[in-house]
């Protein structure tokens, strides 16, 4: 059983819009959350980190925002350009495992 | 360029045959895993190794083996391959020393079993 899930499998959004990704997570304990982005015939490369005592946190244009309440994370990506075109795969940790999503393919449309 | 190495970069293999797939990174980190990537699961990790000398199992290790002779290299083997096993292998690092150090990831093993 899957304990982090993103219920979106793909996203689309204009070139210069926002980009949401949403990730939902079961297990209380995780206290660790990342997202990756992977391109095709790569792996997947890290984007943002976010600890379980933080609610929220910024690099450039991306902001990570945790709701430990509700089990819930969300990728906020402003604006949306062409090379963020990609899968988004969110992430928990607990006892140094990761745990991950199915991912969101996201296109950024011109 | 400092990072992972996995090969090869893709393989079909007949059902039944052996098959190891070979992970190297440069950048001595402790920790080590491998990961298959299926659509609509995500990236489920097989095996682990937290140190050279020891590994542990993942979330789906049956079928997988693995060994940590050294620091660098972390071969995965199939000792019997099945056509559920058809999957993208993704090979990964991380310096354990820190509890949020990212995972290094290699650019993965597209195998097919026929």
């Amino acid at each position: 059983d899957q304990q982090v899930k993103q219920n979106s499998p793909s996203l689309s959004v204009q070139e210069g819009r926002i980009s949401i990704l949403n990730c939902d997570y079961t297990n209380s304990m995780f206290d660790y959350f990342l997202w990756y982005k992977k391109y095709p015939a790569e792996g997947p490369t890290f984007l943002i980190s976010i600890s379980s005592i933080k609610d929220k946190n910024e690099d450039g244009r991306f902001t990570v925002f945790l709701n430990k309440s509700a089990k819930h994370l969300s990728l906020h990506i402003v604006p949306s350009q062409p090379g963020d075109s990609a899968v988004y795969f969110c992430a928990a940790k607990v006892d140094y495992k990761l745990s991950f999503g199915a991912g969101t393919t996201v296109t950024v449309r011109a | 360029i400092a990072g992972i190495t996995q090969a090869p970069t893709s393989q079909i293999l007949a059902a039944g045959r052996r098959m190891t797939l070979r992970c190297t990174q440069d950048m001595r980190h402790n920790a080590m895993y491998w990961y298959r990537q299926d659509l609509g699961l995500g990236l489920r990790l097989i095996h682990y190794s937290n140190t050279a000398g020891t590994t542990g199992k993942g979330e789906v290790p049956d079928g997988y083996s693995v060994s940590r002779a050294n620091t660098d290299d972390f071969p995965l083997t199939l000792a019997s391959a099945v056509p559920s096993q058809t999957s993208v292998y993704f090979c990964a690092s991380s310096a354990e020393s820190s509890y949020n150090s990212p995972l290094h990831f290699g650019n993965g093993t597209r195998l097919t079993v026929t």
